[in-house]
């Protein structure tokens, strides 16, 4: 089974400033897609990027970009120039490309809430 | 286009009572997910239904928990006799068709409390 591991719980950012979120999952499959979602307090989940594994080049959605390391398994989401609507929980996820699978599940991580000081 | 519609918004039940959580995907989805949110957790997998079947429950409880999405009308999530551990928050996802890299559009959850 798939897992993922979002290793900090919550992180913190001055605005305009750059953050990382680190996200690992684990996983005997080679193609599979990568998620990044955002929780505001709305509860409301927002898609926030996509990674399909086959792909060398790193996703980039204006301020949102990942760093996606297939061998080592990390997928981390880059968000720079952070402004005050960036503040919310993120959530990593992880789901198959293997057709006949689970490939409708998505496997989220617990979360980081990023808090973003003005 | 509306997105993926869920109500009610909150909803408080007493232990033994039931909760019935609405979902209408969007507009041209015949894909229904559900996912279960307890606090600081990330969203579980619960059931994935397609219209008028159930295509996958191995994420739902086996006792009180049952869900549908008939021809006509919302999808449907019904938690018969809740207790305290039920209360979390409920989303419903969907999508227009399964797989590929198209993502799930998720609607705003509701949260159910049982007191």
């Amino acid at each position: 089974a798939q897992t993922v591991t979002q290793s900090q719980p919550e992180m913190s950012v001055q605005e305009a400033e750059t953050v990382t979120l680190s996200c690992t999952y684990d996983t005997s499959e080679s193609d599979y897609y990568l998620f990044w979602y955002k929780q505001p307090p709305s509860r409301q989940m927002i898609l926030v990027i996509r990674q399909e594994a086959y792909k060398q080049q790193n996703a980039t959605e204006n301020r949102f970009s990942v760093n996606f390391q297939k061998a080592a398994k990390s997928f981390s989401l880059k968000i720079s120039d952070s402004q005050l609507g960036d503040a919310a929980m993120y959530f990593c996820a992880y789901r198959s490309a293997i057709s006949g699978g689970s490939n409708y599940k998505l496997t989220f991580g617990k979360g980081t809430l990023l808090t973003v000081n003005p | 286009n509306a997105g993926v519609m869920q109500n009610p918004r909150h909803l408080v039940r007493r232990r033994g009572q039931e909760a019935r959580l609405r979902c209408s995907p969007m507009k041209g989805h015949s894909h229904v997910y559900w996912y279960r949110q307890l606090p600081e957790e990330g969203l579980k997998f619960m059931v994935y239904l397609q219209k008028e079947n159930i295509i996958d429950e191995s994420g739902m409880p086996k006792e009180r928990f049952s869900a549908e999405f008939p021809k006509e009308g919302p999808s449907i999530l019904r938690i018969q006799q809740v207790v305290r551990g039920d209360s979390a928050a409920y989303f419903c996802a969907s999508s227009p068709q399964v797989g590929g890299n198209s993502p799930l559009h998720f609607g705003n959850g509701t949260r159910l409390t049982v007191t």
